[in-house]
Formats: structure tokens, C-alpha cells, sequence
């Protein structure tokens, strides 16, 4: 069976400070991964998506994921972070290409001025 | 990409009654629509699969005969929650199938 695990229910970064969000996933074959954030009594808006090539996948709003399939995870990173970065964050897999997602808990970031 | 949106954005009824929420796919007529229900700091659940013009998948665990989802035409999924109890209350979000999902705003339900 396919998951997505993260570790941290909340991450708290000051503002001009690297980020991480952490994801580990467990799917058989190749994943699709995704990054999706969602903003109070929002939708999810896509972020980014790894799907082949590359490792290291660059996103909306300055967010970047690194894939790595040796230790199975897909952190979400952002060289400097924004107060209206401050969200919840949902890192899903798509073992099946695009049409049925499974999400991981969800982290909530807090971006401090 | 793809434009969702959900109607009504927010409802509040009693427990008992049923509730209809539409999920409508703007820009591009979408063959599959999904269903997810979001607790309280929680994760997205996927309920089900809707599919345009055939019956509904739902996972598993998932009543049927209380989540009714039909998929009439392409632009348009409802979600109707049958006899609703408090327990049902939640965040509801659609989510439309184009190369990747795309979602809506979702739904907050409350039922008292």
C-alpha cells in the first residue's frame, strides 16, 4: 500500500530564513510526487510535481523539492522564507500517474517577521 | 490550468437533512472528478472516484447510499450528504482530473 508520511505537524522558520518541509513516501514502482499548500478555508494550490529527470524540481513562489530515491523522500525547500509563506503544506504520491492521490498529514508552517 | 469551483462555498443545517454540493469544472469538460473530506487539521481523505455518465468509485470504508455523487454532465459533479449527523461535519473538496488535479475552493459543512 502506498503513503506518504510527515514527520512535523508544524514547522516555525523566521522570515529571510531557509526552509525545509519534510516528506517520505512508500509506494511500489515509480512515484509521482507532489507538493500542495492550502491556505485557511482554501483549496489546495499546486506547488510542484516530480514525475522523472531531474532530482532537484523547482516550483511556484520560489519553492524547490528534491527527490531522492534512495532514502524515499521529496522535501519541500525555499532558500528564504515569507511571512505569507505561512500555510499548511500537503505532500502527496500518485502511484498510478495523476488521477488518484494520497496525502500525507499535512505540515503547518509558520513564517515569523 | 483547470479553474474548479464549489457551491456553496459554506452551509450549516440540521442534522437530518440532506446537503448538495457542486463541484464545476469552468474551463474544460473533466471526465473524472474526485471527492476528498478534510478533518480539522487533518489530511485530505479521497471518498470516491466520480466518473461522467457511470457510477461513482468510492473507497473504501466509504457509505455509498450516504454520499451521493453524481456526475451528470462534464462541467458538473454533486456530492449530496444524505440525513446528515453532526459527525458528517467537515471541509469537502473536489478536485477535476486535466493531465493533473486541479481543486476547488471546497465546502465547509456544519451540521447541528
Amino acid at each position: 500500500a502506498q503513503s506518504v508520511a510527515q514527520p512535523e505537524d508544524q514547522v516555525n522558520v523566521a522570515e529571510g530564513n531557509p526552509l525545509t518541509v519534510k516528506c517520505t513516501y512508500s509506494v511500489s514502482g515509480n512515484p509521482y510526487l507532489f507538493w500542495y499548500v492550502q491556505y485557511p478555508n482554501r483549496g489546495l494550490q499546486f506547488l510542484l510535481k516530480y514525475i522523472t529527470g531531474d532530482n532537484l524540481v523547482k516550483g511556484s513562489y520560489g519553492f524547490e523539492a528534491e527527490f531522492n530515491k534512495s532514502q524515499t523522500s521529496f522535501h519541500l525547500k525555499k532558500p528564504s522564507a515569507l511571512v505569507s509563506d505561512s500555510a499548511l503544506y500537503f505532500c502527496a504520491v500518485s502511484p498510478q500517474g495523476f488521477q488518484k492521490l494520497v496525502f500525507g498529514t499535512g505540515t503547518r508552517l509558520l513564517v515569523s517577521p | 490550468g483547470a479553474v474548479v469551483s464549489q457551491h456553496p462555498s459554506w452551509v450549516i443545517c440540521k442534522s437530518g437533512t440532506s446537503v448538495k454540493i457542486e463541484c464545476r469544472s469552468l474551463d474544460f469538460q473533466a471526465t473524472t472528478m474526485f471527492w476528498y473530506r478534510q478533518f480539522p487539521k487533518q489530511s485530505l481523505m479521497l471518498m470516491a472516484t466520480s466518473n461522467e455518465g457511470s457510477k461513482a468509485t468510492y473507497e473504501q470504508g466509504v457509505e455509498k447510499d450516504k454520499f451521493l455523487i453524481n456526475h451528470a454532465s462534464l462541467t458538473l459533479s454533486t456530492l449530496t450528504v444524505t440525513s446528515a449527523h453532526p459527525e458528517d461535519s467537515s471541509f469537502y473538496i473536489c478536485s477535476v482530473y486535466y493531465n493533473e488535479q486541479f481543486f476547488g475552493p471546497g465546502t465547509r459543512l456544519t451540521v447541528l
